[in-house]
């Protein structure tokens, strides 16, 4: 079975420029969870998504959004980008809600310039 | 919000057992202990949960104190390539949402 793949894996961008992220989750899986990891504050939830909705979503502004299609398939689009958005974009997958075991990709390198 | 506390760095001889530590004083009756780790430049990988009995599986072993307020992680043998981030969650089982620490940095040194 595939894993989580994360495209693109690398990207550079400008200031005032706007990103979507893609992930698409191991076959089955219907949740996805997004995360952003900087240096300064690690590892820092974004949202998750459920069959298409929002289930969660951590203490980032509304320039962060993201949504899941009817395949699992997901999204992430970050609008005005700012220098601090550069980060590394991680995307875990599980089966359900309320599972033991995320499963994570390879994650996106994003360089705001 | 992160809820765990570990420290920054250990190192641990090749062969020997790591034991890495985690507080979580404040950690409720319904909220579970998780481990994960992120070896360089890798999305973090699962090792092993619990909620109040010691665990154990084929990477590694939890203990978790009577009160619940800490535990240790536990890689018997550890190798070079167990050299990664160590990350302590507390969650409730109920949502994906998994909230990472600053983690331990844990060097195998042959």
């Amino acid at each position: 079975k595939a894993g989580v793949t994360q495209t693109p894996r690398y990207l550079i961008k400008t200031r005032g420029q706007q990103v979507t992220l893609s992930c698409s989750p191991i076959s089955g899986h219907r949740s996805v969870s997004w995360y952003q990891q900087t240096p300064g504050q690690g590892l820092q939830f974004l949202f998750e998504y459920f069959s298409e909705t929002q289930r969660n979503k951590g203490n980032f502004p509304g320039r962060f959004s993201g949504r899941q299609f009817s395949n699992s398939r997901s999204e992430m689009n970050v609008s005005t980008l700012e220098l601090g958005d550069s980060a590394l974009y991680l995307c875990a997958s599980s089966p359900g809600l309320a599972y033991n075991e995320q499963f994570f990709g390879p994650g996106t390198r994003l360089t705001v310039l | 919000d992160a809820k765990t506390t570990q420290p920054p760095s250990m190192d641990c001889a090749e062969g020997r057992a790591a034991n890495l530590p985690c507080n979580h004083s404040t950690i409720s009756g319904n909220e579970y202990v998780y481990w994960y780790r992120q070896i360089h430049s890798q999305g973090p990988q699962y090792i092993i949960h619990g909620l109040k009995n010691n665990e154990t599986n084929e990477m590694a072993s939890l203990i978790i104190t009577e009160d619940r307020k800490s535990s240790t992680l536990i890689l018997p043998h550890a190798t070079l390539r167990d050299t990664a981030v160590y990350y302590c969650i507390v969650r409730v089982a109920v949502g994906n949402q998994f909230y990472f620490g600053t983690g331990t940095s844990l060097t195998v040194i042959p």
